[in-house]
């Protein structure tokens, strides 16, 4: 069965702190890992990450694929109070004609003042 | 806005009602996925149409279906609503997976 795991579920940390979130995944016909952010209601797309070794960045954002550990992180740095949310990492597959995300649980993240 | 649109966006209703909950996809995607939220669960996909065929499905329970129109919207039928229906439903679509999926904000069904 595919899994996605994602560590911690939650994390409280400062204002101006850096914060490392981790996804670990078995997931089978593998297309790509992608990084979402919930804060009310939609998810809202961050990364797709298809490569081993290459990182995305995106501000204060990065994030990086291992595709033999099968594992990625998403880090932020100088974390800002905005930056509280839950952050969702899902693998995207295909095969049999199909195609979807498998969602870790997520971590929810919460930045104090 | 995502221009995937969901309607309604809260519901609540009795145990062993039935409710129709409608997404319309982003302009040009034709595939159209269901998931549900749930505080302990997380994302769980439910089912996923392209151009109008079924094309996988989740934990869908036995009690749910859904449909794809040729207008491309798509409805999920919740039917003998339970207590532990209680969640946030989510649209998604895209025109290919390989460009990645756009969410609606989301419809709450709350059953008392």
């Amino acid at each position: 069965e595919d899994k996605v795991v994602q560590s911690p579920l939650s994390l409280v940390v400062h204002e101006g702190d850096t914060v490392t979130l981790n996804c670990s995944y078995e997931v089978t016909n593998f297309r790509s890992l992608l990084w979402y952010k919930q804060e009310k209601k939609a998810p809202t797309f961050l990364f797709m990450l298809t490569s081993s070794g290459i990182e995305k960045k995106s501000g204060r954002l990065s994030s990086i694929l291992d595709k033999k550990e099968l594992f990625s992180i998403l880090n932020i740095t100088a974390t800002q109070t905005g930056d509280s949310a839950i952050y969702l990492c899902a693998v995207a597959y295909s095969g049999g004609g199909a195609d979807g995300l498998t969602f870790g649980k997520g971590t929810h993240l919460i930045i104090q003042p | 806005d995502s221009g995937v649109t969901q309607t309604p966006k809260h519901l609540i209703t009795a145990t062993g009602q039935r409710v129709t909950l409608r997404c319309s996809p982003r302009s040009g995607d034709l595939s159209v996925y269901w998931y549900q939220q749930s505080l302990d669960q997380g994302l769980q996909f439910l089912i996923q149409y392209y151009n109008g065929e079924e094309r996988a499905k989740g934990n869908i329970l036995e009690r749910f279906s859904a449909q794809q129109f040729p207008d491309l919207h798509s409805e999920l039928n919740l039917s003998s609503l339970e207590l532990g229906d209680s969640a946030l439903y989510f649209c998604a679509s895209s025109v290919s997976g390989y460009y990645g999926y756009t969410f609606g904000s989301g419809t709450r069904l709350t059953v008392v």
